[in-house]
């Protein structure tokens, strides 16, 4: 069963920074490129970044390139987002994000984890 | 970036009823077309993608068409469960792009 945990989030003053994990089980994490999303509340998902296998290549959202870092650690099964210069308007639910996994045909999404950014 | 437009905001369903939903997008995306589905408190569950193609376990019910810049999500006869908001996504260029969604409630 395909499995994503995401941690790090939480209360962070405007101007801060966080570093947001993801930690996959049940399928073979190297062989996908991987996604964070996020949603603000009330409002609808948002894509914020891929990452291809392998690292060869990142694409970030115009809204969160130059202060969104992410990064991968296979032998750790493990996705980062590290997330500075903290903004209100970065309140929202993170989740990582598989593409299409093979042979179950479904892109899965973590439960998500909360970052506040207030004072 | 490409804009996704959903229609409409709302939608007012009986249940047992047929539910359309419209997706479009500002430029031909071809067919890189998910829908999701959320449920308040929950992730978007996948739904479709390839603009047509089911995902593992999604009901028959639900189906998808289109193809360039006009998309449909039909849901045939409306469930109880399937009271939610829906989400179209295109994965065809970067960034990927959302719509704003579309909610079902019960009429």
């Amino acid at each position: 069963e395909v499995q994503l945990v995401e941690s790090g989030g939480g209360l962070v003053q405007p101007g801060g920074s966080l570093r947001l994990s993801c930690t996959a089980s049940g399928f073979t994490f190297r062989s996908y490129g991987m996604n964070w999303a996020r949603q603000a509340p009330g409002k609808g998902p948002e894509w914020l970044s891929h990452i291809t296998r392998g690292s060869d290549m990142i694409y970030y959202s115009d809204s969160v390139a130059g202060r969104f870092t992410t990064s991968r650690d296979d032998a750790k099964d493990s996705l980062f987002l590290e997330i500075n210069s903290l903004r209100a308007e970065d309140t929202a639910v993170y989740y990582c994000v598989t593409p299409l996994i093979t042979p179950t045909n479904v892109v899965y999404w973590g439960q998500g984890t909360l970052v506040t950014v207030s004072s | 970036e490409i804009m996704m437009t959903q229609s409409p905001a709302t939608l007012s369903v009986s249940p047992g009823e047929r539910a359309t939903l419209s997706c479009r997008a500002s430029q031909n995306i071809k067919n890189g077309l998910a829908w999701y589905q959320q449920k308040p408190g929950q992730a978007p569950r996948f739904l479709i993608y390839d603009a047509s193609t089911r995902a593992t376990g999604v009901p028959a019910r639900f189906s998808g068409s289109g193809s360039g810049t006009e998309f449909t999500l039909t849901i045939s006869s409306l469930q109880s469960e399937d009271f939610a908001v829906y989400y179209c996504q295109q994965y065809a260029n970067w960034p990927r792009t959302f719509g704003q969604g579309t909610k079902v409630e019960i009429k």
